[in-house]
């Protein structure tokens, strides 16, 4: 299976920073990538797919980058709503697995 | 609108087997794979397999095989997950979702608590 790494493991953020969230497969996946947002008692949420297109009716501040083993998601100016748990996942091949998050906090 | 309604909350006690109900509302069922991932308290996601709702075809992953079962009943755009052989370390939060680019439709997840 695809090892997915997430880092760092946790980050802590104001309101408006800039944040920047890496994720490393263990070979190369092309961009074969998405995000997601997770948030307490929720299901995730669909963020970014392969690798830089963001879905439908997410906030243009999100964004992504990457391909091959190299990813990483920014938030351009960090917002109230964005505290939240970000986790990354292939679909290169099956099974497709996930990082192990990143808890963005205050 | 798209959604996914999942069955409610079990209680089950080790070794039993658990099944829980997908209802897809506001697509063509048939059109898109079905994933089943779960969380454990606290813990990250772990996919265990996909169903193919037109064909009925299954693929699980390989922790799961042999005690996952996955099916579907078009009539009703239902997909369901049967889970057995229910141990401590299988108590989650179990979740449907679409396939599309990436998973883009979560249903709202289903406790499932194993304790004796």
């Amino acid at each position: 299976d695809i090892q997915m790494t997430q880092s760092p493991s946790s980050l802590s953020a104001s309101v408006g920073d800039r944040v920047t969230i890496t994720c490393r497969a263990s070979q190369n996946i092309a961009t074969y990538l998405s995000w997601y947002q997770q948030k307490p008692g929720e299901a995730p949420r669909l963020l970014v797919y392969a690798a830089s297109t963001l879905q439908s009716g997410v906030p243009s501040r999100f964004s992504g980058s990457g391909s091959g083993t190299d990813f990483s998601l920014s938030i351009s100016t960090v917002q109230p709503g964005d505290f939240a748990i970000y986790y990354c996942q292939h679909s290169y091949n099956f099974p497709w697995t996930f990082g192990q998050g990143t808890r963005v906090e205050i | 609108q798209v959604q996914l309604v999942q069955s409610g909350a079990e209680v089950k006690k080790p070794g039993a087997s658990v099944k829980v109900s997908c209802k897809a509302s506001g697509y063509t069922f048939s059109d898109y794979y079905l994933r089943w991932v779960r969380q454990a308290p606290g813990q990250g996601l772990e996919l265990l397999g996909w169903i193919n709702p037109n064909s009925g075809d299954t693929k699980y992953a390989q922790k799961f095989q042999g005690r996952v079962t996955m099916t579907r009943d078009t009539s009703i755009t239902t997909a369901y997950m049967d889970l057995s052989s229910l141990r401590s370390d299988d108590t989650a939060v179990y979740y449907c979702a679409r396939s599309s680019h990436g998973l883009d439709v979560w249903g709202q997840g289903t406790t499932v608590t194993v304790s004796s």
